[in-house]
């Protein structure tokens, strides 16, 4: 159980160009979802904390117009990079935790969208 | 503040060696405890979890961690590593009143396993 899917996994854009990366909870409702970026060998940078049916919670110093995040529903969220340049080239992770179970839950991660920009 | 610090970036450790990976969190309120494998490419996959309750916690994999309130650690381990353990390890701590959900990450360590 608690499957996170993510779309697609590899992505390869010319620079100018939106992309957009799907995040969907597969057996089970996410009132919350967490956008992450991910450096080679670095650790998990948090961007962002998705909420259905309400605005996205930004971290400290990220673009909130350059990173679009929609939550409409309870099983999918998507991370919108909008005129993508290289240096948005990363690896961006999806997680989602379990809805209605209190704080404790853990998050659930899909695999990964690995975005080249030319 | 509230972190987490894994002090070993990169371990290498021989197939069916035991396995320690060090992990110590700051944390303002009650912790809740989690232990993250990564392979390459891919997302994290959660290997176990402290809340409460008994303090040695059993995972997936052979994996166990211990949570030491007196020294703020939450180590993992495995009595004997496989080939297939080689991978990232991330240790993350959440919860504390008005809980998010979101988790601090350590840095990271890297396992190596020798043949």
């Amino acid at each position: 159980g608690a499957v996170v899917s993510q779309h697609p996994s590899w992505v390869i854009c010319k620079s100018g160009t939106s992309v957009k990366i799907e995040c969907r909870s597969l057996d089970f409702q996410a009132t919350t979802m967490f956008w992450y970026r991910q450096f080679p060998k670095q650790s998990l940078m948090l961007m962002a904390t998705s909420n259905e049916g309400s605005k996205a919670t930004y971290e400290q110093g990220v673009e909130k117009d350059k990173f679009l995040i929609n939550h409409a529903s309870l099983t999918l969220s998507t991370l919108t990079v909008t005129s993508a340049h290289p240096e948005d080239s990363s690896f961006y992770i999806c997680s989602a935790r379990v809805q209605g179970l209190g704080g404790n839950q853990p998050q659930h991660f899909g695999d990964g969208t690995r975005l080249s920009i030319l | 503040a509230q972190s987490v610090t894994q002090p070993d970036i990169h371990i290498t450790v021989s197939e069916g060696a035991s396995l320690e990976l060090r992990c110590n969190y700051s944390y303002g309120a009650t912790p809740y405890l989690f232990w993250y494998v990564q392979s390459p490419g891919q997302g994290l996959q959660l290997l176990l979890k402290y809340f409460s309750g008994d303090t040695l916690v059993q995972g997936i994999k052979g994996f166990e961690a211990e949570f030491k309130r007196s020294q703020s650690s939450f180590n993992l381990r495995k009595p004997s590593v496989h080939w297939s353990d080689a991978a990232e390890y991330f240790c993350a701590v959440g919860g504390g009143s008005g809980n998010t959900g979101k988790l601090i990450f350590g840095q990271g360590t890297t396992l190596q396993v020798k043949p």
